[in-house]
């Protein structure tokens, strides 16, 4: 059972910004998140809170405040359709990686 | 271009051991600048962290499956190694191996992944 929650899904037209939350306990300094496409494995997006990973177009932001943090995707596009996760590195019971229960982004 | 992929039976029996090995082309898993790591992800699911393989030859594991869990760099240089034993049902998953930035929990390599399945 994770630790970081985040919504099941979220959903937006074209265009639009969609927000996508991550919250936890404390124990987790950076958060990283994770894009998967159908089909496909996940490919990094956000490093270290807010570091955009080598070639993620800056439609795609991450922030953090407090035990939450959050994704968010401006200027949605068709190809954004799919499955975000949040990550950290959980220094409690020894540590351990953990990640989000996923969030499901629709293209409407 | 460095690549990752997994390699290992898709079939394991309740109660065996399920192997899978991580070839890493391109680049070598005593890189420094890199860690190696194994997720795993049941159908339909979310993805679960199984293990972190440092460049210092330490290990992190998953506390949920540490009794069960071995990984290790291969004999060759460019490989790594998972073993999870007594499986059942539950460790039916596309397992992944994938490559971590040093110093930091960037997984920015990921392989295509494979699935295990645990039935008899």
């Amino acid at each position: 059972q994770s630790v970081l929650t985040q919504p099941p899904s979220a959903s937006g037209t074209p265009g639009q910004r969609v927000t996508i939350s991550c919250s936890g306990g404390s124990g987790f300094y950076y958060v990283y998140w994770y894009q998967q496409l159908p089909g496909t494995a996940p490919q990094l997006l956000i490093s270290r809170n807010n570091q955009r990973a080598s070639g993620v177009p800056d439609r795609f932001s991450g922030s953090r405040s407090g035990t939450s943090a959050s994704l968010a995707i401006s200027g949605l596009r068709s190809e954004d359709e799919g499955d975000y996760y949040c990550a950290a590195w959980d220094d409690r019971l020894g540590g351990r990686y953990v990640f989000g229960t996923g969030t499901k982004v629709t293209v409407l | 271009q460095v690549q990752v992929q997994e390699s290992g039976p898709g079939l394991v029996k309740p109660s065996e051991t399920l192997s899978l090995t991580c070839s890493v082309a391109g680049d070598s898993v005593s890189n420094l600048n890199y860690y190696w790591t194994w997720i795993r992800q049941p159908p339909g699911r979310g993805l679960e962290w199984i293990a972190f393989l440092y460049n210092t030859g330490t290990t992190s594991y998953n506390p949920s499956l540490m009794s069960r869990l071995t990984t290790s760099a291969g004999t060759s240089r460019n490989q790594f190694s998972l073993k999870l034993n007594s499986v059942t049902a539950a460790d039916t998953a596309v397992y992944y191996c994938a490559r971590v930035l040093s110093g930091t929990y960037s997984i920015d390599l990921w392989g295509q992944g494979t699935l295990v399945t645990v039935s008899s």
